[in-house]
């Protein structure tokens, strides 16, 4: 398998643009994860879905903050409009027994 | 309430020496117990978890860890440290297989040569 997969890995945008972030998950694994770390805040949990229901948003930052699974092998978590505080790298991860993560999504809003 | 805590923000060893991390957790039910490493600019690799039976569990790289249910630990250990294993460490703790993840704040091992 080619573990999660996110999309792009990197990200440059100025502030007030919208900013979307994709991740693919592991085929078969039924939950998956949005977490942003910074060196301030740690790793933080934002949403997470369970057969592509949304169960637990308490750590989604505003509403500027919104995620989507659309179906078991696509999300996405979308800024709008971003500011440069939501500088950060994005993890996905999916979970059947075990949580796997992505890579990461790198974000910088000048 | 349910944490976990990672006393150890930082910890320096020298390469060839041998390692422990600790990790103390909280949760009101049997707990899914997990070890990750970050190398810098990388995701979160799974290390090692445990779920039940033998409470000295094994994982990658030559790690392992010992579920210590009385002490409320999960302690990660490697008897000798090689440079490539510098990175950052979390301790996670969940409720099953579809639960959340509760993570520590990390440890961050430097290994001198």
């Amino acid at each position: 398998d080619a573990g999660v997969i996110q999309s792009p890995r990197h990200e440059v945008t100025e502030m007030g643009q919208e900013v979307t972030l994709r991740c693919k998950p592991i085929s078969g694994h039924n939950s998956l994860f949005w977490y942003r770390q910074t060196m301030m805040r740690g790793l933080e949990l934002l949403i997470y879905f369970n057969n592509n229901v949304p169960i637990d948003d308490s750590g989604m930052p505003e509403d500027r903050f919104s995620a989507k699974m659309p179906n078991a092998s696509f999300s996405t978590l979308k800024i709008q409009p971003s500011e440069p505080r939501d500088s950060a790298v994005y993890f996905c991860a999916s979970s059947g027994e075990t949580q796997y993560f992505g890579p990461g999504t790198r974000l910088l809003v000048l | 309430a349910q944490s976990v805590t990672q006393p150890d923000i930082h910890i320096t060893v020298s390469e060839g020496a041998s390692l422990e991390l600790r990790c103390n957790y909280s949760y009101g039910a049997t707990p899914y117990l997990f070890w990750y490493v970050q190398s810098p600019g990388q995701g979160l690799q799974l290390l090692l978890k445990y779920f039940s039976g033998d409470t000295l569990v094994q994982g990658i790289k030559g790690f392992e860890a010992e579920f210590k249910r009385s002490q409320s630990s999960f302690n990660l250990r490697k008897p000798s440290v090689h440079w490539s294993d510098a990175a950052e460490y979390f301790c996670a703790v969940g409720g099953g297989n579809t639960d959340k993840l509760i993570f520590g704040t990390g440890t961050r091992l430097q290994v001198f040569p």
